[in-house]
């Protein structure tokens, strides 16, 4: 079974400038997270998507953060303008279903803004 | 006061001793309790999963949920060099919303 798939792997901007990434989940998962990890604190909830609906992007910041799940398959996330406080690593996970919490994470984008 | 706690560590241990590692939480609504493997540069992984209170053994992993304390340990015996990683303790209060709230992480290093 192929994993959760992002892209790119790292990425440097400067501030003010726009961002995006990719994530390809596990085929058949219905949910899909990103996630935001900044270094030396947990995951933190951004948005979850049920197949193409949203479910939760409660403490996703809207002024500058979008997301969309095309189709119910992958997914981008969008930052515009970035912030220095966004460097961090965006993970992707996806699931069966919303109830299953054997979640499988992407290995991350690292994003820094400098 | 953060919902979940963990202290980061690092916690350096030898090979083959026992590790314990903790979590603290305040919402006493939690009854889902998970433990995630992260290594270095990778996405984390989930090693144990507990519903409400009680112990749960994988191989020489040991998961306890005291809920009347709002504690949860993890407990890794005949400790190896590969378990050398971030644990990250999570938590949810419903089977059907899938969003976790995650602590800090502890790392641990095991040294041969």
């Amino acid at each position: 079974e192929a994993g959760v798939a992002q892209s790119p792997r790292y990425k440097i901007i400067e501030k003010r400038q726009s961002v995006a990434f990719w994530c390809n989940p596990i085929s058949g998962h219905a949910t899909l997270y990103w996630y935001q990890q900044i270094l030396g604190q947990g995951p933190k909830l951004l948005i979850q998507f049920q197949n193409n609906g949203v479910v939760d992007d409660s403490q996703l910041p809207k002024d500058r953060f979008s997301a969309e799940r095309l189709k119910g398959v992958d997914s981008t996330l969008k930052i515009q303008p970035a912030k220095l406080e966004d460097s961090a690593v965006y993970l992707c996970a996806s699931s069966l279903d919303r109830g299953d919490y054997g979640y499988t994470f992407g290995s991350g984008t690292r994003l820094t803004v400098v | 006061q953060k919902e979940v706690e963990q202290d980061p560590g690092p916690l350096s241990v030898p090979e083959g001793a026992i590790v314990s590692l903790n979590c603290t939480y305040s919402n006493s609504a939690f009854q889902y309790f998970m433990w995630y493997r992260q290594y270095s540069r990778k996405g984390p992984e989930l090693l144990m999963y507990t519903y409400s209170s009680g112990n749960k053994e994988d191989g020489r992993f040991t998961a306890q949920v005291d809920k009347s304390s709002k504690y949860i340990s993890l407990f890794i015996r005949d400790s190896q060099p590969s378990d050398s990683a971030t644990y990250l303790c999570a938590m949810s209060v419903s089977s059907n919303t899938g969003k976790l709230i995650f602590g800090q992480g502890t790392t641990l290093q095991v040294k041969p």
